[in-house]
């Protein structure tokens, strides 16, 4: 059964550059949500959008943005990358806002 | 400010042994909890819980929610060396959408 799809699996970025993390929910999810977990900590709720519309925010820095495009997919875009900012990023998505959700395999970003 | 708690922070058992984990949530407008267990990667999704006093059961996994003691538990029977993970429960609100909120997880450790 298909899954879950995060991309890229790994990325390296430098202070103060820009990252891109894409998120592909599974097929016919409408909702997709993003989290953040740092070494050692459990997941922490940054953004959801629901049918592309934001539906809820959480802990997400302001130098963070995310969409959810017209196929669902959803991009977090993470500027001005500090070095805290290393952590586990994933994307989960779920049909309709209240059944279970299922998390991508995440994309682990290392800002040096 | 919701809160789920999970003990014990870290467990270690023989195979065979049983094995109880405990969550305990303060959720306004509580509607779900689910449990996860995460390896090396991705929480995977196991149960999720609504109502309380119907026990879930997926092999020898079993969940049960108390929605008046706020709690609930994770059993896990003939413990094998693959259960070896860190298991998150996480609480959701009617009115949060798709936001989790999870506890710090149970590390479990299954011995040969």
């Amino acid at each position: 059964a298909a899954g879950v799809i995060q991309s890229p699996r790994h990325l390296i970025k430098e202070k103060r550059e820009t990252a891109t993390l894409k998120c592909y929910p599974i097929p016919r999810h409408d909702t997709v949500y993003w989290y953040q977990q740092g070494p050692g900590q459990d997941p922490q709720f940054l953004i959801s959008f629901y049918e592309k519309m934001q539906s809820d925010k959480g802990s997400i820095p302001d130098r963070f943005s995310a969409q959810q495009f017209s196929d669902y997919h959803s991009e977090l875009n993470m500027s001005s990358l500090e070095l805290g900012d290393s952590a586990l990023y994933f994307c989960a998505s779920s049909l309709e806002r209240y059944t279970e959700a299922f998390f991508g395999q995440g994309t682990r970003l290392t800002v040096v | 400010e919701d809160k789920v708690v999970q003990s014990p922070l870290s467990l270690v058992v023989h195979e065979g042994d049983t094995v109880t984990l405990n969550c305990s949530y303060e959720v306004t407008n509580f509607r779900s909890l689910l449990w996860y267990k995460q390896e090396k990667k991705a929480p995977t999704f196991l149960f999720m819980l609504t109502s309380s006093g119907i026990e879930k059961k997926s092999g020898r996994l079993s969940s049960i929610l108390d929605k008046k003691e706020l709690f609930s538990i994770l059993n896990i029977t003939a413990t094998q060396t693959g259960d070896s993970a860190v298991y998150l429960c996480a609480g959701r609100a009617w009115n949060a959408g798709n936001m989790l909120t999870f506890g710090g997880g149970t590390r479990l450790m299954v011995k040969p």
